[in-house]
């Protein structure tokens, strides 16, 4: 069964620099989230968006921000980077109903020297 | 709002003995639980879910889990570890009913299996 992708699986960036992470949710799940785990954390939400719309917001920083497109992929953009944001960044992606739960994808790991 | 707290940061057993790794949770109504494994450098993998229907919940990989109310527990268990089990494992809480809202994870057991 096809899941949740994730791309880059990894990224290296500089302070300062920009990042860009895309997520392609499982077809015809219509919600994505974005989560980041830091070294040795549990993973911390985010933002989600349901038909493209931001439906919820975590403890995204201002310096983030994302959007989900029309094929309901969604990427998560990262500007004035700092080493703090070194993490794994999750995608997960659910259908609106009832018990459906949310696929995570296998993450981006972002490292920042 | 709601919160998920993993008992033991943790767990050793030897393999082919009992797995018990223990999540309590707090709610402000009735939720809908998780317990997902993360393997190293893996991404998170759904074990099983509780969504107020049967208590004892069953999982893949011979998981299975039980949502006790009175005791505000969701603890997961396996009768039988093996070598392959050995992971990070999150109890994982979302608000209401559903499930199309953000997920609160719970610190992570770490789960050793020995020889």
């Amino acid at each position: 069964a096809a899941g949740v992708i994730q791309s880059p699986r990894h990224l290296i960036k500089e302070k300062r620099e920009t990042a860009t992470l895309k997520c392609y949710p499982i077809p015809r799940h219509d919600t994505v989230y974005w989560y980041q785990q830091g070294p040795g954390q549990d993973p911390q939400f985010l933002i989600s968006f349901y038909e493209k719309m931001q439906s919820d917001k975590g403890s995204i920083p201002d310096r983030f921000s994302a959007q989900q497109f029309s094929d309901y992929h969604s990427e998560l953009n990262m500007s004035s980077l700092e080493l703090g944001d070194s993490a794994l960044y999750f995608c997960a992606s659910s259908s609106r109903q009832e018990g459906q739960p949310q696929h995570f994808g296998d993450g981006t790991r972002l490292s920042i020297l | 709002a709601q919160s998920v707290t993993q008992l033991d940061s943790h767990v050793s057993v030897s393999e082919g003995t009992p797995v018990l790794l223990r999540c309590n949770y707090s709610s402000s109504y009735s939720p809908s639980l998780f317990w997902y494994v993360q393997h190293p450098n893996k991404g998170l993998q759904l074990l099983l879910k509780y969504t107020s229907a049967a208590t004892l919940v069953k999982g893949i990989n011979g998981f299975e889990a039980e949502f006790k109310k009175s005791e505000t527990s969701f603890h997961l268990t396996k009768p039988s570890a093996h070598m392959s089990d050995a992971a990070e494992y999150f109890c994982v809480v979302t608000g209401g009913t559903g499930t199309a809202s953000k997920l609160t994870f719970g610190t992570g057991t770490r789960l050793q299996v020995t020889l």
